[in-house]
């Protein structure tokens, strides 16, 4: 079975530029969250959906906003982007909410010059 | 704010020992506890959980849990240098259906 797969691999925009990242869960997994990882430092949390509804939200701006689809694949979507949203970006999915392991895809690799 | 602390190391090892990584956290309620390993430029990859009701042994990884002390360890016995990479550790406080992450602890070991 495939893992978690998301799109594109790498990007590169500028300052004040708008990004859309995609992910793809697992087969059978309803679960999915978002996280930023910046060199250095441990995956930070921004958004998790479950059954297309969003169950939580870190502490990041409205800038950052997300969606789970009926497929339950995920849309990231970063607007007005800034030098310090250079980061790796996760998508993990679990099978359903509750304390499950979650299994991360390969990220996108987001470059702002 | 809920807690996981990680000595970010790097913890050097030799070949054949064994590698002890720690993570501390700070909610008294966790339940669930995760490790995960990211090689550089990498995805973190899950190799081991455990929840509040017992340790775990997978081959050549053990977890292990006190919630005494409010510490989960992973021993890595017989260390290759292809376990050199940084290691996550993630906790679910109670109440929540979301991980926190450690900042992750460098392990290398050399032939």
């Amino acid at each position: 079975d495939a893992g978690v797969t998301q799109s594109p691999t790498h990007l590169i925009k500028t300052r004040g530029q708008q990004v859309t990242l995609r992910c793809s869960p697992i087969s059978g997994h309803k679960s999915v969250s978002w996280y930023q990882q910046v060199l250095g430092q441990g995956p930070q949390f921004i958004f998790q959906y479950y059954e297309k509804e969003e169950r939580g939200r870190g502490n990041f701006p409205d800038r950052f906003s997300a969606r789970q689809f009926p497929n339950y694949s995920s849309e990231l979507n970063v607007n007005a982007l800034l030098l310090g949203d250079s980061a790796l970006y996760l998508c993990a999915s679990s099978l359903g909410q509750a304390r499950q392991p979650q299994h991360f895809g390969d990220g996108t690799r987001l470059s702002i010059l | 704010q809920k807690e996981v602390e990680q000595n970010s190391g790097p913890l050097s090892v030799p070949e054949g020992a064994i590698a002890s990584l720690n993570c501390t956290y700070s909610d008294r309620g966790s339940q669930s506890f995760f490790w995960y390993r990211q090689y550089s430029g990498k995805s973190p990859e899950l190799i081991m959980f455990i929840y509040s009701n017992g340790d775990k042994e997978d081959g050549r990884f053990t977890a292990q849990l006190n919630k005494a002390s409010q510490y989960v360890s992973l021993l890595i016995r017989d260390s290759q240098p292809s376990d050199s990479a940084t290691y996550l550790c993630a906790v679910t406080p109670g109440g929540s259906y979301i991980p926190t992450f450690g900042r992750g602890t460098s392990l290398i070991v050399h032939p």
